[in-house]
């Protein structure tokens, strides 16, 4: 079956340590994209990536980095300059960077105390 | 600035009847639509698009109006089921640098009571 898997499902960390989200997909797909969700608000995006080895930031890129070293992944790293890092982290897939429905994964709810 | 907004943070309505949600947006660059319905603690799932070309767009029970004079589109699901019950989100793309990200509304929490 074809999709996007994140992993874990959800995750706890200590304020001050990084932590990397895992994004796979199977959908050979070019474009993958990363949001983060807050109660009450819309989806924003913090990183992009239209091809292996090249992203882009996103609205709110600041405290987070990314790599797309293969096509199918996709890993957030949620450093400890990110002020606010507790949310619902979604990433997403599309054929490519272009007027075409992206792909949800599960999510990521992290929570850093 | 929240360029794509859906006002109505809630609505009910009985099993049988229609849903319309509603969205607006304010960049008139934007001319590609969609439409998610996300359950929680899940990723959102594509339900409809629209294109700016056209004004109506159907799928089973599901259609997307866009009307570009008044920068609104709507969702009309006929006849609503309990299963629908979840937050719809729309999303809007297409800007001038010709990047495509999608910039999404903040979501109306549907309720279909049986």
């Amino acid at each position: 079956d074809g999709g996007i898997t994140q992993s874990p499902k959800y995750l706890f960390r200590k304020e001050g340590q990084n932590v990397t989200l895992s994004c796979e997909q199977n959908l050979n797909h070019d474009a993958m994209y990363w949001y983060r969700q807050d109660p009450g608000q819309g989806l924003r995006l913090i990183y992009y990536s239209q091809i292996v080895n090249d992203f882009q930031k996103g609205d709110i890129a600041e405290g987070y980095s990314v790599s797309r070293e293969k096509k199918e992944s996709f890993p957030l790293t949620v450093t400890s300059a990110q002020k606010n890092p507790t949310a619902f982290y979604l990433c997403a897939s599309s054929t490519s960077l272009a007027i075409y429905e992206q792909y949800f994964g599960p999510g990521t709810r992290l929570t850093v105390t | 600035d929240q360029q794509v907004k859906q006002n109505s943070p809630s609505l009910s309505v009985q099993e049988g009847r229609i849903s319309i949600l509603n969205c607006d947006y304010t960049n008139s660059m934007f001319d590609y639509f969609l439409w998610y319905k996300k359950y929680p603690a899940e990723g959102p799932t594509f339900l409809i698009s629209i294109s700016s070309i056209k004004d109506k767009n159907e799928d089973g029970r599901f259609t997307v109006f866009l009307n570009k004079s008044a920068k609104h589109l709507s969702l009309h699901i006929v006849p609503s089921q309990p299963g629908d019950s979840a937050v719809y989100f729309c999303a809007a793309s297409g800007d001038a640098s010709g990047t495509y990200k999608y910039i999404f509304g903040t979501g109306t929490r549907l309720k279909v009571l049986a």
